[in-house]
């Protein structure tokens, strides 16, 4: 698509229930990245793609978050038994690859987020 | 662990005038720096990227200067109008295929 492409824009739930949040990337960009974004708080890295695979989960806050990504494409963060402290705005990322001495600028295009709220 | 630092947190300016907003990192091995803008409720909009060897970006009234032995950055924004209002953010990483850093940014208001 055009830009990155992201769903639910709202979701309220209730404190235990599960979630999924959804993110489609650029056509054409390999990277992809998940950030958090928490009231008053600036941007928390949760966790990269590079293709399908994910070189990078160390932001993920607790094994209740997940995240894959299938055909090179779409992904998606499951929080499960969600708690209040989940709420947040959930931003995804997409990029160009760099890949060796070919290396794009590796500019990142955002999403306009997921607002999570957790009751 | 690289950390960056915007000040100030907010600014309030009155139209026309120029401004300047400061971030700092504090491992000077980056690889680009990214300025980005960010509206109340909305995601993030890329404004400039400047890649560790470069020294400036420009694009219409923004320009961005980097001083990578320094540690700093600043987004220069003249004849500053009520559009320009949002939240500046700054972000560093340290090679191309790893997750951008972010400062907290600064909220800007310039008052018609």
């Amino acid at each position: 698509g055009a830009g990155v492409s992201q769903s639910p824009s709202n979701k309220v739930t209730e404190k235990g229930k599960d979630v999924e949040l959804r993110c489609d990337p650029i056509s054409g960009h390999t990277a992809l990245y998940w950030y958090r974004q928490s009231l008053g708080q600036g941007l928390e890295f949760l966790i990269y793609f590079q293709g399908n695979s994910a070189p990078d989960k160390s932001g993920l806050p607790s094994d209740r978050f997940s995240a894959e990504r299938t055909g090179g494409s779409v992904s998606t963060l499951t929080i499960q038994r969600t708690q209040q402290e989940d709420s947040a705005v959930y931003l995804c990322a997409s990029s160009l690859e760099v890949v060796g001495r070919f290396a794009n600028t590796g500019e990142l295009f955002f999403g306009e987020g997921s607002r999570l709220t957790v009751l | 662990k690289q950390e960056v630092t915007q000040i100030p947190a907010a600014l309030s300016v009155p139209e026309g005038e120029n401004l300047v907003l400061n971030c700092s990192f504090t491992d000077s091995a980056i690889y680009n720096l990214q300025w980005f803008r960010q509206d109340p409720g909305k995601g993030l909009t890329s404004l400039l990227l400047i890649q560790s060897s470069q020294r400036e970006q420009t694009s219409g009234r923004l320009n961005a200067s980097l001083d990578k032995s320094s540690g700093r950055s600043t987004l220069y924004i003249a004849a500053s109008q009520p559009g320009d209002s949002a939240t500046y953010l700054c972000a560093v990483t340290i090679s191309g295929n790893t997750p951008l850093v972010f400062g907290k940014g600064t909220r800007l208001s310039v008052i018609a």
